[in-house]
């Protein structure tokens, strides 16, 4: 079936350093939505990705649609534990079904 | 507060107990979802209804039984549930664009009902 993978599943990362996680999908999307989870709550919207090639800024989070817009990405400059939580990536797929990633989660070391 | 509400929050069942879990939205939105979240499958769709009408049926086994009365109330009824049944279970609604559309609107996501079956 039609599968969104994401990696990695955990990232640790050092508060100041970089952040990325990427979602693969095996069939061509109509689009593609992020969101974040903090520990305890629930998933919220970040943002959406429509067209080939698009990339949109939201202050340090940096978002991507490949050209194929079969792959995503979401890089964070300069973490802040306020960035602490579960990254998801949702696809729409042609039959339009959402397809979920698994997540990955960020943990800054103390 | 997201315009989501699910209740309970919490809720301790035994494998021959029938209880319900409900969801409301004050959104508008004609979309309803029903999500389980647990460390093994991290977010899992379960069930879509749109327009009140059941969409998609994720092979859910049958004793997580979904109503939708109407656009804003989704239940889920559960019987004879088993231990690995005990997750988090997410609520979540949307405004469906008709099939063929590219942009989707966002989900707005409830809280959870936390669910541990003994």
């Amino acid at each position: 079936g039609q599968q969104v993978m994401q990696i990695p599943q955990y990232q640790h990362v050092q508060e100041g350093e970089d952040f990325t996680t990427y979602c693969n999908s095996s069939t061509t999307l109509s689009n593609i939505q992020w969101y974040k989870q903090r520990p305890g709550g629930h998933p919220v919207f970040l943002i959406q990705l429509v067209k080939s090639g698009e990339v949109k800024k939201q202050k340090r989070l940096t978002f991507q649609f490949g050209e194929a817009k079969k792959n995503s990405s979401l890089h964070i400059t300069a973490t802040q534990t306020t960035d602490v939580g579960t990254y998801f990536c949702a696809g729409r797929a042609s039959n339009y079904q959402l397809i979920w990633g698994a997540g990955t989660k960020l943990i800054i070391k103390p | 507060e997201t315009g989501v509400t699910q209740t309970p929050r919490h809720l301790v069942m035994g494998m021959t107990n029938k209880k319900s879990l409900k969801c409301e939205q004050h959104l508008g939105h004609n979309a309803m979802y029903w999500y389980k979240q647990s460390a093994k499958k991290p977010l899992e769709l379960m069930f879509v209804y749109n327009f009140k009408e059941q969409t998609e049926n994720n092979s859910v086994p049958s004793r997580f039984s979904p109503e939708c009365p109407n656009s804003s109330h989704l239940f889920l009824h559960l019987h004879t549930l088993q231990p690995e049944d005990s997750a988090l279970y997410l609520c979540a609604s949307s405004q469906y664009p008709g099939q063929g559309a590219l942009i989707d609107t966002e989900a707005f996501f409830g809280q959870g009902t936390r669910l541990t079956v003994v």
